[in-house]
């Protein structure tokens, strides 16, 4: 199947401070990617749709100016936590759907846990 | 169906028998449906997906059995095994839709020796 790999795994940081999170497709052009926040025992909320070359596309209740999303590639998509809060701290996954006549079959990557202390 | 942020149903069972993981979905119009397997601090993994116009489709010791007119979907995982242990979550999609998955609640499935 296809690869979606995320990087960190694990980051660790403090409150007020600023962390990148990357999604990169591996073996294939993913105009579309998807960024998910996982908290202890819950299910995977979709937090924003990444565009590439344009805006993404928040859900209802997240901030925008707080979880930045940019889709500067046809393989990469970044989410900047700003300012992060120990009610930040989550599992966040990205997901993408390769293209072709499965193309709604979503590839997670390995998702970052992301610490605020 | 819609996350409601509850604990995780659990269910165990024996090591060789068979376990049925069961889901309800909450958008009549989904017309395509995913099962995930998650094991502890990874991302999802596919096992295996039906779109509305089958009511059943078998994998490898998998098989999924979808009920649009009760909107209930379940994972039937024959022979199980340690490694099946995991959470199991449903997802709901439209084919022609913006390819958003939502998530069901989850369920954490432990297999007993």
């Amino acid at each position: 199947g296809a690869v979606v790999s995320q990087h960190p795994s694990r980051v660790i940081c403090k409150s007020g401070t600023s962390v990148k999170i990357e999604c990169r497709s591996l073996d294939f052009q993913a105009t579309t990617m998807f960024w998910y926040r996982q908290f202890p025992k819950q299910s995977l909320m979709l937090m924003a749709t990444s565009n590439e070359g344009s805006k993404a596309t928040y859900e209802q209740g997240v901030e925008k100016d707080k979880f930045l999303i940019n889709h500067a590639s046809l393989t990469l998509s970044t989410l900047t936590v700003t300012s992060a809060h120990p009610e930040d701290s989550s599992f966040y996954i990205c997901s993408s759907h390769p293209p072709g006549p499965s193309g709604t079959e979503a590839f997670f990557g390995q998702g970052t846990r992301l610490t605020v202390v | 169906g819609e996350s409601v942020g509850l604990h995780l149903p659990t269910l165990s069972v024996q090591e060789g028998d068979n376990s049925i993981i069961n889901c309800a979905y909450s958008n009549s119009a989904s017309d395509y449906f995913i099962w995930y397997k998650q094991e502890s601090g990874k991302g999802p993994q596919f096992i295996i997906d039906i779109r509305s116009n089958m009511d059943k489709r078998q994998g490898q010791r998998v098989t999924v059995l979808l009920n649009k007119t009760v909107k209930h979907l379940s994972l039937q995982i024959a022979a199980t095994q340690p490694g099946d242990s995991a959470v199991y979550f449903c997802a709901e999609n439209m084919v022609q839709g913006a390819q958003k998955l939502v998530f069901g609640q989850g369920t954490r499935l432990t297999i007993n020796p």
